[in-house]
């Protein structure tokens, strides 16, 4: 148990859906982070939230949409996408300014688009 | 941040001590060397950090060499359960941080 708790740990969709992903942190932390991970390949930073405000989107295509209301909850909104974004999509969270700089994952969310 | 290089992939016999390496030659004066880890399909956890001393906690050891251009993280009683990839990660503590993750090296503890 890490304190990120992601929903749902699996999810399995066509290209025409729309799903979300969630993610809630209760560390107390202001900073938050969606990085996906394809098979064999390494985590790629997809977005970074500090304070709510986004600070990062790293080329993400626009089918993925972040939103993060509060500094303890994520949102990943899918929509239109393709089989090769089937990917484990990992949600992280952190202080935001000093601190060690540990990150805290959540487990993960395993999709698969049909 | 600077750019590590670590070994694809090693093997570790079942209580013995599993040491693990990392270059990381163009680390600047202000970044830490970062552990985590990533048991298949899990989210990554981390490990330890730290800057120029060694450091150690209930999970491993840190040892940075003196010119910090590399570093080596051991296990000293590697058990079935830290099968994983381990990833070695150079940054700066400043403000929010985000983690660039590289390919790591993938540990296989036999019996």
């Amino acid at each position: 148990e890490t304190g990120v708790t992601q929903t749902p740990r699996h999810l399995v969709m066509g290209m025409t859906n729309k799903k979300s992903l969630k993610c809630e942190q209760h560390l107390g932390h202001n900073a938050m982070y969606w990085y996906k991970q394809s098979a064999k390949k390494p985590l790629e930073l997809m977005f970074v939230y500090n304070f709510k405000e986004q600070t990062e989107n790293n080329s993400v295509p626009s089918r993925f949409s972040p939103e993060c209301p509060n500094s303890s909850h994520l949102f990943l909104h899918l929509h239109t996408l393709q089989p090769e974004d089937s990917a484990l999509y990992l949600c992280a969270s952190s202080q935001a300014a000093g601190g060690t700089g540990e990150l805290f994952f959540g487990e993960g969310s395993r999709l698969t688009v049909l | 941040d600077a750019k590590t290089t670590q070994p694809t992939s090693m093997d570790c016999a079942e209580g013995r001590a599993a040491n693990l390496p990392c270059n990381h030659s163009t680390i600047s004066g202000n970044e830490y060397v970062y552990w985590y880890r990533q048991i298949h399909s899990q989210g990554p956890q981390y490990i330890i950090h730290g800057l120029k001393n060694n450091e150690t906690n209930e999970m491993a050891s840190l040892i940075i060499t003196e010119d910090r251009k590399s570093s080596t993280l051991i296990l000293p009683h590697a058990t079935l359960r830290d099968t994983a990839v381990y990833y070695c990660i150079v940054r700066a503590v400043a403000g929010f941080q985000k983690l660039v993750f590289g390919t790591g090296t993938r540990l296989l503890v036999s019996p």
